[in-house]
């Protein structure tokens, strides 16, 4: 069975513009949340969606987007990218059932510069 | 305002022994609580959770065990091994939500 799959894995872009990171989950699994970690912050968690509705939103300001696909595919999107913005970001799967785990990729690390 | 918080930031231990690692918690609506492993470069691994309704779960090695009152958790693993070594991040959350908060993480070193 096929694990979280993120693209790209690493990513270099500079400030100003936007960036788009995909997120295929485990197939069956229709919960998908995206977390952002950086050194000083930790994992911070940004949004997660179920069935193409955005159904927990974090901290984060409204340059971070997401939607999800009908096929649970979700994609992430940070516009007006800010130095700040250099971490790795996290996806997770999940069954979407009462007390289980969520399952994440092996993330995609994006350099602002 | 950090929910979630484990204050040590780094354990070193001898291979065999016990590694207790603790993350302490604000909010007691919290009733799910997880461990995940992480090595440099990959995503983290789940290892084992526990529900607010028990107070210890053990898989293999590694137990978690829950204090509500204290709002205080910790996980054990006996007897630690040298591929054990990774960063340890704790999580809590509400049943029936991924929105999991994490803790900042302490880095398990096991010396052989």
């Amino acid at each position: 069975k096929a694990g979280v799959t993120q693209t790209p894995r690493y990513l270099i872009k500079t400030r100003g513009q936007q960036v788009t990171l995909s997120c295929s989950p485990i197939s069956g699994h229709r919960s998908v949340s995206w977390y952002q970690q950086t050194p000083g912050q930790g994992l911070q968690f940004l949004f997660e969606y179920f069935s193409e509705t955005q159904r927990n939103k974090g901290n984060f300001p409204g340059r971070f987007s997401g939607r999800q696909f009908s096929n649970s595919r979700s994609e992430m999107n940070v516009s007006t990218l800010e130095l700040g913005d250099s971490a790795l970001y996290l996806c997770a799967s999940s069954l979407d059932r009462t007390n289980t785990e969520a399952f994440f990729g092996q993330g995609t690390r994006l350099t602002v510069v | 305002d950090q929910q979630v918080k484990q204050n040590s930031p780094s354990l070193s231990v001898q291979e065999g022994r016990i590694s207790i690692l603790n993350c302490d918690y604000t909010n007691s609506m919290f009733d799910y609580f997880l461990w995940y492993k992480k090595y440099p470069a990959e995503g983290p691994t789940f290892l084992i959770s526990i529900s607010s309704i028990k107070d210890k779960n053990e898989d293999g090695r590694f137990t978690v065990f829950l204090n509500k009152s204290a709002k205080h958790l910790s996980l054990h693993i006996v007897p630690s091994q040298p591929g054990d070594s990774a960063v340890y991040f704790c999580a809590a959350t509400f049943s029936g939500t991924y929105k999991y908060i994490f803790g900042t993480g302490t880095r398990l070193k096991v010396l052989a």
